[in-house]
């Protein structure tokens, strides 16, 4: 595709379901980015997958939430057990590299909504 | 923990200002300095990628400055117009890690009309 491509674009769950967000990386991005964004907050590092080596898990808030990206291209960010506090506006972007001399291609982002 | 701090949080000029805001980060292991501007009901967009202490970048009436051994960066806007009203995030790469990306709080500047 011609950008990054995250569905579904709002989510609106109960407390305790668990949820599935998926990001579309742009073919041949090596490195893929999970963020989220809380109300009045800045963006929070959640996960980096980087080409082949093993991914850089070090911002995920707890053991609810795990990733995956099948194949380097699409990934997958799940949450269990959603809680209110997970309410964000969660982005996925990618590079064409691991490293960051290259600009980060971001997505419209999925708006969770915890009830 | 990296700590990337913008300031100001927020800034409100009039149409044809100039203003400049100041993203501070740590100053040893740097790999990169990324800007991106974020409107409202938009993605992120990259505005500049600095490597090099000493780099300056220029996209029309906006710029920015890199200063590597302070740990500091400046993004400049010259003649402010209501379109460039988003928020404005820096991005440090570096640390242990040549990838990873960590972002400042933002500046959000709106322009008046």
């Amino acid at each position: 595709g011609a950008g990054v491509s995250q569905s579904p674009s709002n989510k609106v769950t109960e407390k305790g379901k668990d949820v599935e967000l998926r990001c579309d990386p742009i073919s041949g991005h090596t490195a893929l980015y999970w963020y989220r964004q809380s109300l009045g907050q800045g963006l929070e590092f959640l996960i980096y997958f980087q080409g082949n080596s093993a991914p850089d898990k070090s911002g995920l808030p707890s053991d609810r939430f795990s990733a995956e990206r099948t194949g380097g291209s699409v990934s997958t960010l799940t949450i269990q057990r959603t809680q209110q506090e997970d309410s964000a506006v969660y982005l996925c972007a990618s590079s064409l590299v691991v490293v960051a001399n290259t600009e980060a291609f971001f997505g419209q982002g999925t708006r969770l909504t915890v009830v | 923990i990296l700590n990337v701090e913008q300031s100001p949080q927020s800034l409100h000029v009039q149409e044809g200002d100039s203003t400049n805001f100041t993203c501070s980060f740590p100053s040893s292991n740097f790999y990169a300095l990324h800007w991106y501007r974020w409107e409202t009901a938009k993605s992120p967009e990259a505005l500049f990628v600095m490597t090099l202490n000493g780099d300056e970048k220029k996209k029309g009436r906006i710029s920015a400055t890199l200063n590597t051994k302070e740990g500091y960066s400046y993004l400049y806007i010259k003649g402010s117009q209501p379109e460039d009203s988003a928020t404005y995030l820096c991005a440090f790469a570096g640390g242990t890690s040549y990838g990873k990306l960590t972002f400042g709080q933002g500046t959000i500047l709106t322009v008046h009309p």
